[in-house]
């Protein structure tokens, strides 16, 4: 089965820079999508198909895939980034896979 | 607007098999590219895909969960239901139903644009 690979979690400053990483065999040749999840809250759609935003998402989620890991890069970082964050792929063995979660954690 | 929402059993005993309903507005199952799944979250862990069926009635299901799932439709085509035999106290999860869409040719690929609230299913004798 296809496993992708997150930190558990990640600590960032206000305004400084997140990266939140996620592995998986040559997963630079999937389309990867990125969730944010609130506590007690459905995940919302960041970042699709590697490096797109939905409308409504700020400028400052972006996406990018190589290799054998994704990044989610949230610049300029505010206290309401603060969530859970999932990164999803679709495998031609495994079908739909989330990654473990990364909790990002605004210091 | 693209809403869906769950319904169904808040409780189940082990043993049983759970019947859960998605109930969405603002698209058709019949689009060209259209999904709707079942997605899962025990409480503090991870998410976990369970199912989904497309509007060419592709139906596809998590390979470790593939014997105890059937996804279906309603004859309205406004409802997706999900059910899973053998339900244990591991099957304890928040259930969310979910939306897809692509245009490209490539549905299986897409991302889960839109999400219903979830349900909190508890099994327990």
């Amino acid at each position: 089965s296809y496993v992708l690979t997150q930190p558990p979690s990640v600590s960032v400053a206000p305004g400084q820079t997140a990266r939140i990483t996620c592995g998986g065999d040559n997963i630079g040749s999937k389309s990867v999508h990125w969730y944010q999840q609130k506590p007690g809250q459905a995940p919302v759609l960041v970042v699709y198909d590697d490096s797109d935003r939905p409308s409504g998402i700020p400028e400052r989620f972006s996406g990018s895939n190589s290799g054998n890991t994704a990044t989610l890069t949230i610049s300029r970082v505010e206290a309401g980034d603060e969530a859970d964050y999932y990164c999803q792929v679709w495998d031609s063995n495994s079908d739909q896979v989330f990654g473990g979660g990364t909790k990002l954690t605004v210091l | 607007q693209i809403t869906l929402k769950e319904s169904g059993p808040t409780l189940v005993k082990p043993t049983q098999t759970l019947t859960l309903t998605c109930t969405f507005s603002g698209f058709s199952l019949s689009t060209s590219g259209v999904g709707v799944g079942w997605i899962r979250q025990p409480p503090g862990k991870a998410l976990e895909w369970l199912a989904v069926i497309y509007w060419n009635g592709d139906e596809r299901y998590s390979p470790s969960l593939k014997s105890r799932l059937t996804i279906t439709t309603d004859t309205s085509e406004t409802q997706v239901v999900l059910t899973m035999t053998k339900m244990d106290p591991v099957d304890t999860a928040t259930y969310f139903c979910a939306h897809s869409y692509d245009n490209s040719g490539y549905y299986l690929t897409a991302s889960w644009g839109y999400w219903g609230q979830g349900t909190l299913v508890t099994v327990s004798s």
